[in-house]
């Protein structure tokens, strides 16, 4: 079965080091999701990204983020200048079509990232 | 401002016992309710997908339920086994002119299942 790959299991990195969480979505997707869930907290939207470009962010992505997709099938997340806060799980997902009411987002199994 | 309740917030049940969590939600305009399985450590795993006009929906031995007029959830698991210990997050989709990019996610409900 097709599945969402996620590279590192486990970052750890210290304050102020830049960090690449790297994906490999499930093959034929087209749409492409960072989420975040700091320890106890809700799973948070960071980003989708569709057609190699940002196609919607939350308030939580900005400039010390970005988004890569490099060579059609890594999807990357940077994360620069890490901070304590930044600690969290990060997910990828993917799925096929975005417009559709029941499309399904299929997520990876998650970076734990670790910021000291 | 869109949101998603669930209650209980955990528990604890005898293996082989029914149990049925809920959610309510605040999320317009309303696109689907999703459940979602998140066993420790791992990415969530989607159980059921929901849109506004169907009422229950079945996956196995979960059974999830909406009631789109009062805005709730529930989602049902019949004779538990042990590997259904895990968090059952209730995500809402909200859609925008068509979209369905953005997931508004509940807190989970933490569901141990003892021997």
């Amino acid at each position: 079965e097709p599945e969402v790959t996620q590279t590192p299991s486990h970052q750890v990195t210290q304050m102020g080091q830049e960090v690449i969480l790297r994906c490999v979505p499930i093959s034929n997707h087209l749409y492409f999701y960072w989420y975040r869930q700091i320890l106890g907290q809700k799973v948070e939207f960071l980003v989708s990204f569709y057609n190699n470009e940002i196609s919607e962010k939350s308030e939580i992505f900005d400039d010390q983020f970005s988004v890569e997709r490099p060579d059609g099938s890594n999807f990357t997340l940077k994360i620069r200048s890490t901070k304590l806060e930044d600690s969290a799980m990060y997910f990828c997902a993917s799925s096929a079509r975005s417009g559709q009411p029941n499309t399904e987002a299929f997520f990876g199994q998650g970076t734990r990232l670790t910021v000291v | 401002k869109n949101q998603v309740e669930q209650s209980p917030q955990s528990l604890i049940i005898l293996e082989g016992k029914n149990c049925t969590l809920q959610c309510n939600y605040t999320v317009s305009p309303f696109s689907n309710l999703r459940w979602y399985k998140q066993d420790t450590g791992r990415g969530p795993v989607s159980l059921t997908i929901m849109t506004f006009s169907e009422n229950t929906k079945s996956n196995g031995r979960y059974t999830a339920t909406l009631d789109a007029d009062t805005k709730q959830s529930s989602l049902h698991i019949t004779a538990s086994q042990l590997s259904d210990s895990a968090s059952y997050i209730c995500v809402v989709s909200a859609s925008n002119a068509g979209n369905n990019r953005k997931l508004i996610w509940g807190l989970g409900t933490s569901l141990a299942v003892n021997p």
